[in-house]
């Protein structure tokens, strides 16, 4: 069945940094757009970033723009994120999302959590 | 950039019809599509209206959405309100590429 799983979620200082990795399973991984998006405790949903299939487009909000890379490998089914200088203000479930007419696909989420 | 606004929280009886605006505050409602996604306590979000008013399959008929502009809104429409549809519903469109919520609308079911 059509499954993402996210991993590599943690406790880390601020200014530190951490990689998320989304596996994906039982779709064509290179024809979708992904999606990283996260949401605070109690807060409401906020997209993080895109990329396009083939890698070529990324995108990303205002508040991470500069410290947070997406990227993919289509060869092991598998999308990233890469956040350097985390602010406690980042702490947060990070969920993956297959972006499509919607985001139709979603992972349980991974919490990241910003704290000295 | 544009913000989408919807009540904090509604609280309907089961049977019930329940409405749930968005409003987008700047920029044509009309011009970029409008989603649905359903979060119930604990877990990830899930879609329930895609493209205005499109419904995934294995959503129920009694979940339906619309735009409106001349309130610059999107609905989200539930009919037969039954306790299961208790959850945070976000609606999310797109603001040059950006992809952007609203800050979403509790729904009791009582």
């Amino acid at each position: 069945q059509v499954q993402l799983v996210e991993s590599g979620g943690g406790l880390v200082k601020p200014g530190g940094s951490l990689r998320l990795s989304c596996a994906a399973s039982g779709f064509t991984f290179s024809d979708y757009y992904m999606s990283w998006i996260r949401q605070a405790p109690g807060k409401r949903l906020e997209w993080v970033s895109y990329i396009s299939g083939t890698s070529t487009y990324t995108k990303y909000a205002d508040s991470v723009e500069g410290r947070f890379t997406i990227s993919r490998d289509n060869a092991k089914n598998s999308l990233y994120l890469e956040m350097n200088s985390l602010r406690v203000e980042d702490t947060a479930v990070y969920y993956c999302a297959r972006d499509s007419n919607s985001m139709d696909v979603w992972g349980k989420g991974t919490t990241v959590n910003v704290s000295s | 950039n544009f913000m989408l606004t919807q009540p904090h929280s509604v609280s309907v009886s089961p049977g019930k019809t329940v409405t749930i605006s968005c409003t987008r505050s700047s920029g044509s409602i009309a011009s970029d599509y409008v989603q649905w996604y359903q979060q119930r306590p604990g877990s990830a979000p899930t879609t329930v209206i895609y493209k205005d008013n499109e419904r995934p399959s294995g959503v129920p008929d009694r979940f339906s959405g619309s735009i409106d502009s001349s309130s610059n809104s999107a609905s989200l429409t539930i009919s037969g309100l039954q306790t299961e549809d208790e959850a945070d519903y976000y609606c999310q469109s797109f603001d040059n590429y950006n992809r952007v919520f609203g800050g979403g609308t509790t729904l009791t079911v009582l």
